[in-house]
């Protein structure tokens, strides 16, 4: 089972303040996504990374920036959270092995509120 | 970019009914995906395809790579309670990211 950690697990932040997620994984795997979830539009990819200091945006970046400084772990920020920015934040970690691709596996998320 | 179409976006079924979800694109795959999600917890993956024209099992979970390469489909045959959950088609080309469905809601009236 492959071990991937999101932290905090619930946050509320007031408008305007940075917040910083962590997403955390044990098994050296080099590609990791941050999607968000919201009711009507299922999960959106946010950022990704390709391996250490290589990431890349997604569908709906703008607003949150993205770092992965060492393998294990991929930040996402909120440099000025917004209540649209209230959500389900979900990582992933793309799983394969011997030329067979397992997918992704996700964390159980962080739900953010921003008030 | 690109967008898969999932439906229906929810279902109410009887225990011990078979259930069918499907998701269709624009664009072509590669790979097709389902996943399901329960309340509180990321996505799992149920079932994943990888060529056209696949159709894989997996116990009571049937799924299949449609031919054009641009939709899939999940059964479920004679659900029960713990099938209720958000069950999402997510689709790949290549190495980039994958494009998921919205979602098919899932309840179960035993």
């Amino acid at each position: 089972d492959a071990g991937i950690t999101q932290s905090p697990r619930h946050k509320v932040t007031e408008t305007g303040t940075p917040v910083t997620l962590r997403c955390h994984q044990t098994e050296n795997h080099r590609y990791m996504y941050w999607y968000r979830q919201d009711p009507g539009h299922g999960l959106r990819l946010i950022h990704y990374s390709y391996g250490v200091k290589d990431t890349d945006k997604g569908e709906v970046s703008d607003g949150y920036s993205v770092s992965r400084s060492k393998t294990e772990d991929f930040l996402l920020t909120l440099e000025s959270a917004t209540s649209s920015q209230t959500s389900v934040y979900f990582c992933a970690i793309s799983v394969s092995g011997q030329g067979i691709d397992y997918g992704y596996t996700f964390g159980s998320g962080t739900r953010l509120t921003v008030v | 970019g690109q967008q898969l179409n999932q439906s229906p976006q929810s279902m109410f079924i009887q225990e011990g009914e078979d259930v069918s979800m499907n998701c269709t694109s624009s664009s072509i795959f590669n790979t097709w995906l389902w996943y399901k999600q329960d309340p509180g917890e990321g996505p799992v993956l149920l079932i994943a395809l990888y060529k056209a024209g696949e159709l894989t099992s997996n116990g009571r979970l049937t799924a299949q790579f449609g031919i054009t390469r641009k939709d899939s489909f999940l059964n479920i045959s004679a659900s029960i309670p713990s099938d209720v959950g958000i069950y999402f088609c997510a689709g790949q080309l290549g190495n980039t990211p994958l494009v998921f469905g919205k979602g098919t809601r899932l309840s179960v009236i035993a």
